[in-house]
């Protein structure tokens, strides 16, 4: 089973308009962290937020933020007034803390992405 | 971030040919990870390197091996690969902690195997 599942392979979205980029997860664990990585067409990896699942508010930086629903296992990526320099693929990932494990197994797994379009 | 960087950015090898990807980070972290990215497939984590012992090996195949002289440095050494193995390698790296360190990742290696 996925453990991060990103259902939109591709959006297009008209500037300046605010956009919604899906992810939602799978873990037994009740201490994980979720992350969102930006990467452009140069083939880079940019790191853009962190949510921890014991934080008590969604994530922010700057135009972006973080819509956590841990119940419905939900962490979605929002940016606001979307920019051409957001066209990239945006993928979600989650690092389990896993107790003893995770000081031997540091793992994050990464959704398959989701390409984002901005039109001018 | 600029803090990982990776060379060479582009590689075009043979398949009898031996090569090496360098990262190489200057942020003080002390776990560094290699990456496989194929068109159309999930991030693959290949290797795991925490205060340079290997942690994790993917399951990857012995064409590739890695190494790790110390926490700011990390090679992939690459020998008689195949052309299926022709993707981005990434190479990432982050603070050793059982908490949510972010990792950050270079620039990628584009790789393409002939």
């Amino acid at each position: 089973a996925q453990k991060i599942t990103q259902t939109q392979p591709g959006m297009f979205v008209q500037e300046k308009e605010a956009v919604t980029l899906d992810c939602t997860y799978d873990t037994s664990d009740p201490s994980y962290g979720l992350f969102w990585y930006k990467q452009p067409s140069s083939g880079e990896m940019i790191f853009l937020i962190y949510q921890g699942s014991y934080d008590q508010q969604n994530a922010t930086e700057g135009r972006y933020s973080l819509n956590f629903q841990k119940a419905r296992k939900s962490a979605n990526l929002v940016i606001s007034a979307s920019q051409l320099g957001d066209s990239a693929m945006y993928f979600c990932a989650m690092r389990e803390a896993g107790g003893e494990r995770a000081l031997r197994d540091d793992k994050i797994i990464f959704g398959k992405g989701t390409r984002l379009h901005i039109l001018p | 971030e600029t803090g990982v960087t990776q060379t060479p950015r582009h590689l075009v090898m043979g398949m009898t040919n031996k090569k090496s990807l360098k990262c190489e980070q200057h942020l003080g972290h002390n776990a560094m990870y290699w990456y496989k990215q194929s068109a159309k497939k999930p991030l693959e984590l290949m290797f795991v390197y925490n205060f340079k012992e290997q942690t994790e090996n993917n399951s990857v195949p012995s064409r590739f091996s890695p190494e790790c002289p110390n926490s700011s440095h990390l090679f992939l050494h690459l020998h008689t690969l195949q052309p299926e193995d022709s993707a981005l390698y990434l190479c990432a790296s982050s603070t050793w902690t059982s908490g949510m360190a972010t990792q950050y990742f270079g620039p990628g290696t584009r790789l393409l195997v002939l």
